[in-house]
């Protein structure tokens, strides 16, 4: 099975700041199916990003995602307040689907 | 909006079968995969298994032999359970509409817990 390792696993910035999430798999994830999800305390997980760089109905364009074959980035350009919260990714191009460890982006 | 809500008992005693239902608002499961994520308390999200609304199924290999997915269009509902339960299965589980085989809309999970 594909393993993904995100890092860091936390990320500490101040509102308006830029930020950038790695996710890294263990081998080539195929048509590039690699999709970022957001998670808040108490709330579902809410789809991002799908197919490395396609942005979900309703996600602003601060957020976008790139990257292909083994590496990729979700980059946040300018943190806004709702922002903060734990970020995965999830390969679904092979199975079993696996999802990295998480991202956690603080309030520094 | 589609809304999917996880129900079942949420205390379950080693060696027995966990169950649990996800009920579907808002939208037909018809033509749709549906999938069971679990997250174990400290550990990471871990892919279950998922069902096309024909009736296949695909599981994680670590768990296939003791997952079983299940559907019932009629009701909107689909099931999961999981047999001869550990302590390494307390989770919190989540039911997940899919867009082919990526997971998109999320319940909001619920703990079970494996104890005696």
């Amino acid at each position: 099975e594909i393993v993904l390792t995100q890092s860091p696993g936390t990320l500490s910035l101040s509102p308006g700041e830029r930020a950038t999430l790695s996710c890294r798999a263990s081998q080539s994830v195929r048509d590039n199916y690699l999709a970022w999800y957001q998670r808040k305390p108490g709330q579902a997980p809410r789809i991002l990003i799908s197919g490395a760089s396609n942005r979900a109905a309703g996600i602003p364009d601060r957020l976008s995602g790139s990257g292909s074959g083994t590496d990729f980035t979700l980059t946040i350009s300018r943190l806004e307040p709702e922002d903060f919260a734990v970020y995965y990714c999830l390969q679904y191009g092979s199975s079993p689907l696996t999802f990295g460890g998480g991202t956690k982006v603080e309030i520094k | 909006q589609v809304q999917l809500q996880e129900s079942g008992p949420r205390l379950v005693k080693p060696s027995e079968t966990l169950s649990l239902t996800c009920t579907v608002s808002g939208g037909s499961i018809s033509n749709y995969y549906c999938t069971w994520v679990r997250q174990p308390p400290g550990e990471r999200l871990e892919w279950i298994g998922n069902i096309y609304y024909s009736g296949t199924t695909n599981y994680n290999p670590s768990l296939k032999s003791r997952v079983t997915i299940s559907i019932d269009t009629s009701k909107n509902q689909f099931s999961l359970t999981l047999g001869s339960v550990t302590a390494a299965d307390t989770a919190v589980y989540y039911c997940v509409k899919g867009a082919g085989w990526l997971p998109d809309s999320w319940g909001q999970g619920t703990l079970v817990t494996v104890s005696s």
